[in-house]
């Protein structure tokens, strides 16, 4: 069957760093992708990743390792506009997104 | 402003009822897709289309129908609503290029409640 698995929930502080993982099994691979979902709003897209490697936007950065189905999301200087849920999906072999339930992060001052 | 609009915003629902949620978007995008969102659960796939004129079954397709008669637009109906169909429904698109990267764009969500 095909899943993606991601921690429910994680709490950092203002200005810190954190890392959410990401893992998955699924039909085929066409790109691990992350969202940002503020509570009450729709998710928009924050990074791609197809190759093995890390991609760096800004503060945000996502690595992805093909081979052990596993990606992380790192949140660098965290602000209070971050807490928000982040979405982990990946394009399956028919390009459908399958998506993790979320991982909520709460930062505290 | 360009982007996809959903309606309603929110809806209280009769369980029984005839139900459509619509979905417009003016990006010329595609594929786009129905999804609804219930807590602890990830974003599931109801319906999809390719391209105007098809559309496909997704994850839970059960008491939804869709139609793709334009690029534009993408009404959710749901035939006779149930309890069970009370959740958060997201409308998104994407211009699938050849890179074959598939990112979405959401509407802002139609919370729908079943009685």
């Amino acid at each position: 069957g095909q899943n993606i698995d991601q921690p429910t929930e994680m709490t950092a502080t203002e200005g810190a760093i954190v890392q959410i993982n990401c893992t998955y099994q699924t039909s085929g691979f066409n790109g691990l992708f992350w969202y940002q979902q503020h509570a009450g709003e729709a998710p928009t897209f924050l990074s791609y990743n197809v190759l093995d490697g890390l991609e760096e936007k800004g503060r945000f950065s996502s690595f992805l390792s093909r081979s052990k189905g596993y990606s992380y999301l790192l949140l660098k200087e965290l602000q209070m506009k971050d807490s928000a849920s982040y979405l982990c999906a990946v394009g399956d072999s028919n390009y459908q997104l399958i998506w993790g339930a979320g991982t909520k992060l709460i930062i505290k001052p | 402003i360009a982007g996809i609009t959903q309606a309603p915003t929110s809806q209280i629902l009769a369980a029984g009822r005839r139900m459509t949620l619509r979905c417009t978007q003016d990006m010329r995008h595609n594929a786009m897709y129905w999804y609804r969102q219930d807590l602890g659960l990830g974003l599931r796939l109801i319906h999809y289309s390719n391209t105007a004129g098809t559309t496909g079954k997704g994850e839970v397709p059960d008491g939804y129908s869709v139609s793709r008669a334009n690029t534009d637009d993408f009404p959710l109906t749901l035939a006779s609503a149930v309890p069970s169909q009370t959740s958060v429904y997201f409308c998104a698109s994407s211009d699938r290029g050849a890179s074959g990267a598939n990112v979405l764009t959401f509407g802002a969500g139609s919370r729908l409640t079943v009685l």
